[in-house]
């Protein structure tokens, strides 16, 4: 089954560190572009990270750059955010997202839910 | 940034009810506009992709149209299943910003 799989979130302290994990099953991760996209529970959906085919590199939104980074294994199949300097706006359920040929997100994992709270 | 703003926010339609939902963009996106279903719990739905593109396994009810700042979703003959929250998205610059969403409930 072609399918993604998030983990990793939590509850954690403002200021500290978390990694979450996408696990891509039924297709390469490494063939496709990868993003992230976050949603607060009960608010709309806030495009987080990937890579952007206008500028050839992977971009973030303002608010988390410098704090937050995206990588990726290929051996295991699995893309990554580093999140680090975490803030209580952080707060919210992180979907990993594939890319599509034609710049849409075509398949979405169900979420890891993050919590930054002291 | 690019931003895009959905109208209406909200809508209430009968089952069988045409609606159409507008997406707007600051600067043009050219066709690098998708439109998205979210229903509660569960992960966003890619509908449209390409401005008016229809996904594979979407039904044909859904259709989009536009180019350049403005876009539309249409859904002809609501169905049950089609109460949700829709979200336009543009892929054209960075960040890939959102709407702020469209939620279709039942009249």
């Amino acid at each position: 089954e072609v399918q993604l799989v998030e983990s990793g979130g939590g509850l954690v302290q403002p200021g500290r560190s978390l990694r979450l994990s996408c696990a891509a099953s039924g297709f390469t991760l490494g063939d496709y572009a990868m993003h992230w996209v976050r949603q607060v529970p009960g608010k709309g959906l806030e495009w987080v990270s990937g890579f952007t085919w206008n500028t050839g590199t992977i971009d973030y939104v303002d608010s988390v750059k410098g704090r937050f980074t995206v990588s990726r294994d290929n051996a295991k199949n699995s893309l990554y955010l580093q999140m680090n300097s975490l803030k209580s706006e952080d707060t919210a359920l992180y979907h990993c997202a594939r890319r599509s040929d034609s710049y849409a997100f075509d398949l979405w994992g169900q979420g890891t839910m993050v919590t930054v709270s002291s | 940034d690019i931003q895009m703003t959905q109208s209406p926010s909200s809508l209430s339609a009968s089952i069988g009810d045409r609606v159409t939902i507008t997406c707007r963009s600051s600067q043009t996106t050219r066709t690098y506009l998708n439109w998205y279903q979210q229903k509660p719990g569960i992960a966003p739905r890619l509908l449209i992709y390409s401005a008016s593109s229809l996904q594979s396994g979407v039904p044909s009810r859904f259709s989009g149209n536009g180019s350049g700042t403005d876009f539309t979703l249409t859904i002809t003959s609501l169905q049950p299943e089609d109460f949700a929250t829709y979200y336009c998205q543009q892929s054209y610059g960075s960040p890939h910003t959102f709407g702020q969403g469209t939620k279709l409930e039942i009249k």
